[in-house]
């Protein structure tokens, strides 16, 4: 079992929509991170949070420590936020540094 | 502020064939992580270095890959000899430090083992 799972794998939806991914991971974690990765390859972090909620314009990202569980939300959703979204927990080792086990990610598609 | 810079872009190479990659973190970025991503799945963590010493190496497949981090700064991954599955974009990222912070990631190098 992978220590994390993201759903849906995939995600079409069309201009205008409220967008939610979800992640659920089976650890004990020091932070989790969504990042966006558009086709080409380049990744960019949008959130690390350990508790709670973060929002950034239309980017809103929660998360539940008691139940292992974090959601991205994309409101007013538009065809330039179609890209791969990554969940990635931070699992501290014994020498302090934090190791990012990443999920096989989300593939939005937003249609005009 | 420069962001991480990786070479090459592109590299297409026959198999039992060696290559090398480069990375060129933002200064003053202590942290440096190399990873693997193949087609379809999240990136997989093959080293992370602290200024020069490594501080997890435990998924690199040390027989074949190796990897250097001299001054700390600039740091090279290599490959030698390559394999088929080895083709995937290897992805440079650094950081301020150890823990809980902000990875800042290249825009990787992708490779095709033929």
């Amino acid at each position: 079992k992978n220590e994390v799972e993201q759903s849906p794998q995939n995600l079409t939806a069309q201009e205008g929509e409220f967008i939610t991914i979800n992640c659920s991971y089976s650890v004990g974690i020091s932070a989790l991170h969504w990042l966006q990765q558009h086709p080409g390859g380049g990744i960019v972090s949008l959130f690390m949070l350990s508790s709670g909620k973060k929002k950034h314009g239309r980017l809103i990202a929660t998360i539940n420590i008691q139940e292992k569980h974090s959601s991205l939300h994309i409101t007013a959703s538009h065809p330039r936020d179609s890209a791969v979204y990554i969940c990635a927990v931070g699992l501290l080792t014994q020498g302090g540094s934090e190791k990012l086990v990443f999920g096989k990610g989300t593939k939005l598609t937003v249609n005009p | 502020e420069a962001g991480v810079a990786q070479s090459p872009r592109y590299k297409i190479i026959e198999k039992r064939q060696s290559v090398a990659f480069w990375c060129n973190p933002i200064s003053g970025h202590a942290t440096l992580y190399w990873y693997q991503q193949i087609l379809g799945q999240g990136p997989k963590l093959l080293i992370q270095f602290q200024n020069n010493g490594v501080v997890d190496d435990s998924q690199l497949p040390k027989d074949r890959f190796s990897a250097e981090r001299l001054k700390g700064v600039d740091s090279t991954l290599k490959i030698q000899p390559a394999k088929l599955e080895d083709s995937a974009v290897y992805l440079c990222a650094s950081s301020v430090a150890l823990a809980k912070n902000i990875q800042y990631f290249g825009a990787g190098t992708r490779l095709s083992v033929l």
